[in-house]
């Protein structure tokens, strides 16, 4: 599977940290920047993180990215209900000539 | 305000063809890589292509090539997907996504604005 690998579902109480793994290979994750995407339902995609945890202007520094080697995470923490939605990761890859986006994450504010 | 509006949509037998548009307003579109990306429904995101700021590089998925083609008309401000031969696993939500500014690589810049997305049902 050369797209890069999601847990299907994640879930936390508001106020709480939470965290999402993006497993990739050396082709995309290992050697491209990382990007995240936030999809509230109904909506369009938002770019939530650039270049691994950079943070477009206007998303809210709950939100951080960081990455290893080919793994990437994305960590929000004081979880709020407006934060319920689909969390994609996305990065370049090089041996496809192509993004790959992970499969996506559920995110449930209990 | 930088908005993507993507048209064309509709329901096409398998087999058929179909051609997507998305207009571009409120940036200088000719400075920008543009991709199209889909989503079928209750399944996550799909990379399907890419277009060079001049026009000049295009890139495919695997799933789509030989079958879609992207153009771009800068003068129009307007990017174009071309969908031949299309089958059942083409339907999906397309958006169009502004990509990397002009002199950065694709994959560097992410899609910062997007579309809210045209339906493509393929179904006899």
């Amino acid at each position: 599977q050369s797209v890069p690998t999601q847990p299907p579902s994640a879930s936390g109480t508001p106020g709480q940290r939470v965290t999402i793994s993006c497993s990739g290979r050396s082709s995309n994750v290992g050697s491209n920047n990382v990007f995240w995407y936030q999809q509230l339902p109904g909506t369009a995609p938002k770019l939530l993180i650039y270049r691994n945890d950079q943070r477009p202007s206007g998303v809210p520094d709950r939100f951080s990215g960081s990455k290893s080697g080919t793994s990437a995470s994305l960590a929000i923490s004081g979880l709020r209900s407006e934060d319920e939605a689909d969390y994609y990761c996305a990065a370049w890859d090089g041996s496809l000539s192509g993004w790959v986006f992970g499969g996506g994450t559920k995110l449930t504010v209990l | 305000e930088v908005q993507l509006l993507e048209s064309g949509g509709g329901l096409v037998q398998p087999g058929g063809s179909l051609r997507l548009s998305c207009a571009a307003s409120g940036f200088t579109f000719s400075n920008y890589a543009v991709s199209w990306v889909r989503q079928a429904p209750g399944k996550g995101l799909e990379w399907v292509s890419a277009i060079s700021a001049s026009g000049g590089s295009t890139y495919y998925a695997d799933s789509v090539k030989g079958r879609f083609t992207i153009s771009r008309d800068n003068s129009k401000n307007t990017l174009y997907l071309q969908m031949n031969s299309l089958r059942a696993e083409d339907t999906a939500l397309y958006y169009c996504a502004k990509d990397a500014p002009l002199g950065q690589w694709l994959g560097s810049y992410g899609m910062d604005v997007w579309g809210q997305g045209t339906t493509v049902t393929v179904s006899s």
